[in-house]
Order: structure tokens, then C-alpha cells, then sequence
């Protein structure tokens, strides 16, 4: 598959549990994000990844963990989620951070029980 | 850090009509005002963007003007048709290479 994609598109945990989403962009790009959309804030950015180092860090809370092995690749662990974390979970990439077009995935639907 | 206001959050137009939706930032320094188009259940995907150099740009039906003093953006939509039935979103970036931050969208809705 072409551009950004994530695994898994669905995903249903219980607050105990630790699980991760995968973000995979095939553009050769330089950064990499993660947003969270739900309906109260959407489109809300959450880390920014350039050449493998995080420059920003949108006052996550520390059960949200990111990864980012390589510039292709992007990770957010979950641990002990509340039910309030439950939105879609965009991963995006760009060229330079900001300044060119940034290419979403299809995202991760989750739901914390 | 940087601020970005849309307005409106929904807009209903019929057909052949134009829509405008108006976006505000904070920072004098943001250089880059991308909009995207998200259909429902479907990924966000950039539709136009402009650059502060830039007063006005335009695509087709789709057109955006910059207004640097005033730190504001328009997207506008002329010849309206149902498949521009979308949440539209506007966006900014800060000087120095952050990423960039979105307005909260608008809802546009195009009936026949």
C-alpha cells in the first residue's frame, strides 16, 4: 500500500489493558505525527517526530507513549486509558514539518471500555 | 503558541451557491495556511494551501486569500455541488518548522 497507512483500523481495550498503533508512511518523508480527533477537539495534534527525534510534545499525558524507530515508522503505546481517550487516532507525514503538505493515514478507531 | 479560530462551524448552502469559511491566527510569524477536506469516514486531505508571500490563490472552484495584517484566511467555494459535502478544516504553521495547528472545522453541508 501507497502513502500512510495504520494498524490496526479498529481497536476496542479495557482500561488495565497496553496495546499500540502502528503508523507506516511509504513517501520518504522526514516527519511524522500523531493527532487525535474526537468531537469535542478535532484534529488535535499530539507529537511531532522529525528525523526520528520528537520536537513537540502537546502536554500528552504520559499514558499515551510514542515511538519513532526510524523515519518510516511511528508507534503510540496506550497504557491505562480512560474512556475519555475513545476518538480516531490520525497518524500524518510531511517533507519539512509545516511548511509542505501532510498525508494522513486512514486512522485507528478506538474505544476504551 | 499558536492559535487558530474558524468560523463558521456549520454552513448549509444549496447547490450553485458559494460558501466561505473564515479562519484567524495568532502568531504574525505562521508563513503556511493549508485547508483540508475530510468526507465522512474518510482521512483529512489538503484541497489548497497558500503561503504568506502570497496574497490569493485559486483551483478550479476553490480559492483562498491571505490577509497578513489582519491575520486572517478565507477558503471560497463557488458553484457548490453535493460532493463539496464535507468537514472542511484550516490550518497554520509557526515560523521555524512546527507542525501545524488546526482550526476546529466546519461542517459544510450542500443540498439539491
Amino acid at each position: 500500500e501507497t502513502g500512510v497507512t495504520q494498524t490496526p483500523r479498529h481497536l476496542v481495550m479495557g482500561m488495565t489493558n497496553k496495546k499500540s498503533l502502528k503508523c507506516e508512511q511509504h513517501l520518504g518523508h522526514n516527519a511524522m505525527y500523531w493527532y487525535k480527533q474526537s468531537a469535542k477537539k478535532p484534529l488535535e495534534l499530539m507529537f511531532v517526530y522529525n528525523f526520528k527525534e520528537q520536537t513537540e510534545n502537546n502536554s500528552v499525558p504520559s499514558r499515551f507513549s510514542p515511538e519513532c524507530p526510524n523515519s518510516s515508522h511511528l508507534f503510540l503505546h496506550l497504557h491505562t486509558l480512560q474512556p475519555e481517550d475513545s476518538a480516531l487516532y490520525l497518524c500524518a507525514s510531511s517533507g519539512r514539518t509545516g511548511r509542505d503538505e501532510q498525508f494522513f493515514g486512514p486512522g485507528t478507531r478506538l474505544t476504551v471500555l | 503558541g499558536e492559535n487558530v479560530e474558524q468560523h463558521p462551524s456549520t454552513l448549509s448552502v444549496q447547490e450553485g451557491d458559494s460558501a466561505v469559511i473564515k479562519c484567524t491566527y495568532s502568531d504574525s510569524a505562521s508563513n503556511y495556511f493549508p485547508w483540508y477536506k475530510q468526507e465522512l469516514g474518510k482521512r483529512p486531505q489538503l484541497i489548497i494551501d497558500i503561503r504568506s508571500n502570497v496574497g490569493e490563490k485559486k483551483d478550479q472552484r476553490i480559492a483562498v486569500t491571505l490577509n497578513k495584517t489582519a491575520k486572517h484566511f478565507s477558503l471560497h467555494i463557488t458553484e457548490t455541488q453535493p460532493e463539496d459535502s464535507a468537514v472542511y478544516f484550516c490550518a497554520a504553521s509557526i515560523q521555524a518548522g512546527t507542525a501545524l495547528i488546526f482550526g476546529k472545522g466546519t461542517t459544510l453541508s450542500v443540498s439539491s
